[in-house]
């Protein structure tokens, strides 16, 4: 059912580790975007990408990339895990055209813990 | 002030009850409004979007009222199954991103 794609679903990882969280979407849509969120505290959006080649930095600073080289695949990479890293990250895309009817489409999402 | 703001409840609610939550936005130029459910640990799912008219889907109606600036989201006849927090969302423009509302957490106990 789900369009939208990330693993691993859990990680959890040593500090000072490269870890990269991936995102596919098989839509076709052109903006995706990283959101950072803690247990039952709101959505910070980190990063995203209006297509191939765009990235921005969201409203929330964050130490992690992102690359966007192909429409459907949209990874972002800690250089060096640290255990203030430790949250649950959440991809999602939308179709421009059609993004005030549906809004965004969100991933399963990324559970990461940092030891 | 955020540009969002939803109250944060929890709202706890016996079965069959009909609950309201409201979501505040600053910016007056917001042209999409959505709601969203997310399930503890889940990710957000769009639940409907608020069209100027207001719409009903089931036993969900979603009102906009951009005098005011809110949009609401009702339950009608609550389940067990609708326990999840709920996230409003309003976009300023395409050229914006989704701005997401802290969420209201909702409990419907037996």
């Amino acid at each position: 059912e789900a369009d939208i794609y990330q693993t691993p679903r859990y990680l959890v990882i040593g500090t000072g580790k490269k870890i990269t969280l991936e995102c596919s979407q098989t839509m076709g849509h052109d903006k995706m975007y990283w959101y950072q969120q803690d247990p039952g505290m709101e959505l910070h959006l980190i990063h995203y990408s209006y297509g191939v080649n765009s990235t921005e930095k969201g409203d929330l600073s964050s130490e992690s990339t992102v690359s966007r080289i192909r429409t459907e695949h949209f990874p972002l990479t800690l250089e060096s895990a640290r255990p203030s890293h430790t949250s649950q990250y959440l991809c999602a895309s939308s179709d421009p055209t059609q993004e005030s009817y549906y809004g965004y489409t969100f991933g399963s999402g990324t559970r990461l813990t940092v030891v | 002030r955020k540009e969002v703001e939803q109250d944060p409840g929890p709202f706890n609610v016996p079965e069959g009850a009909t609950v309201a939550f409201n979501c505040t936005y600053s910016n007056s130029a917001s042209q999409s409004f959505f709601w969203y459910r997310q399930d503890c640990r889940k990710e957000p799912k769009l639940l409907m979007s608020v069209y100027s008219s207001g719409n009903e889907d089931g036993r969900f109606t979603a009102q906009l009222n951009r005098a005011s600036q809110y949009i609401s989201l009702l339950i009608r006849d609550s389940k067990l199954s609708d326990s999840a927090t709920y996230l409003c969302a309003v976009n300023a423009g395409s050229a914006r991103q989704l701005t997401f509302g802290s969420g209201t957490q909702l409990t419907v106990l037996p």
